[in-house]
């Protein structure tokens, strides 16, 4: 079984400054992706961003980027620029096996400040 | 134009009661996966169908019960509702089972049962 760990509860940013949000996950599978979803006070989840473990590169969207420690099991998301509208929970998934099980963190809350 | 759509958006009822969900999607997906969102945000998956074949069915009670009556459909039934069964529920969708499936999740359902 896997599990995903978000320890920071939430945070707060300065529009136009950068924010990481942390995640571990622990998991005995040897391939598995990585996920960071947002959900705004709309209740939507939103896919942000996806790593598959086997990329070392780490992968980035506009001013969404990872960053993947394989070894040390840690994939934190680095927002850039933020913005008002990223203001909302993200949370932090693993997935592994054929079943495309989807385990989610406890989320964290982060408030972008203008 | 709506991709995955659940109906009710609300729903109200007392205990004892039972309740469906329905969640249809148009994107012409294989699987479908039912995640109950706790009161603490907490997200976690209850089912999953692939084909109308179910594939995750979790530590839920068994008042629960999945139906799956063809591959754009997924719906929730919810015997003799209790308090604890209050929280949001989402329907999500991915194009077939895999490590890499973006799953897309339906606006939610939320349930209160007083």
């Amino acid at each position: 079984a896997q599990t995903v760990t978000q320890s920071q509860p939430e945070m707060s940013v300065q529009e136009a400054e950068t924010v990481t949000l942390s995640c571990t996950y622990d998991t005995s599978e040897n391939n598995y992706y990585l996920f960071w979803y947002k959900q705004p006070p709309s209740r939507q989840m939103i896919l942000v961003i996806r790593q598959e473990a086997y990329k070392q590169q780490n992968a980035t969207e506009n001013r969404f980027s990872v960053n993947f420690q394989k070894a040390a099991k840690s994939f934190s998301l680095k927002i850039s620029d933020s913005q008002l509208g990223d203001t909302a929970m993200y949370f932090c998934a693993c997935n592994t096996g054929a079943n495309s099980k989807l385990t989610f963190g406890k989320g964290i809350t982060l408030s972008v400040r203008p | 134009d709506t991709a995955v759509s659940q109906t009710p958006k609300y729903l109200v009822t007392q205990m004892g009661n039972d309740k469906s969900i329905k969640c249809e999607q148009n994107l012409g997906h294989d699987t479908m996966y039912w995640y109950k969102q706790d009161s603490k945000k907490f997200l976690k998956i209850m089912f999953s169908y692939n084909n109308k074949e179910l594939i995750i069915n979790e530590t839920v009670p068994n008042r629960f019960s999945p139906k799956s009556p063809d591959k754009a459909h997924l719906n929730l039934h919810i015997n003799s509702l209790e308090l604890g069964d209050s929280a949001v529920y989402f329907c999500a969708s991915s194009q077939a089972l895999g490590l890499a499936r973006e799953q897309y999740f339906g606006p939610g359902t939320r349930l209160t049962v007083t």
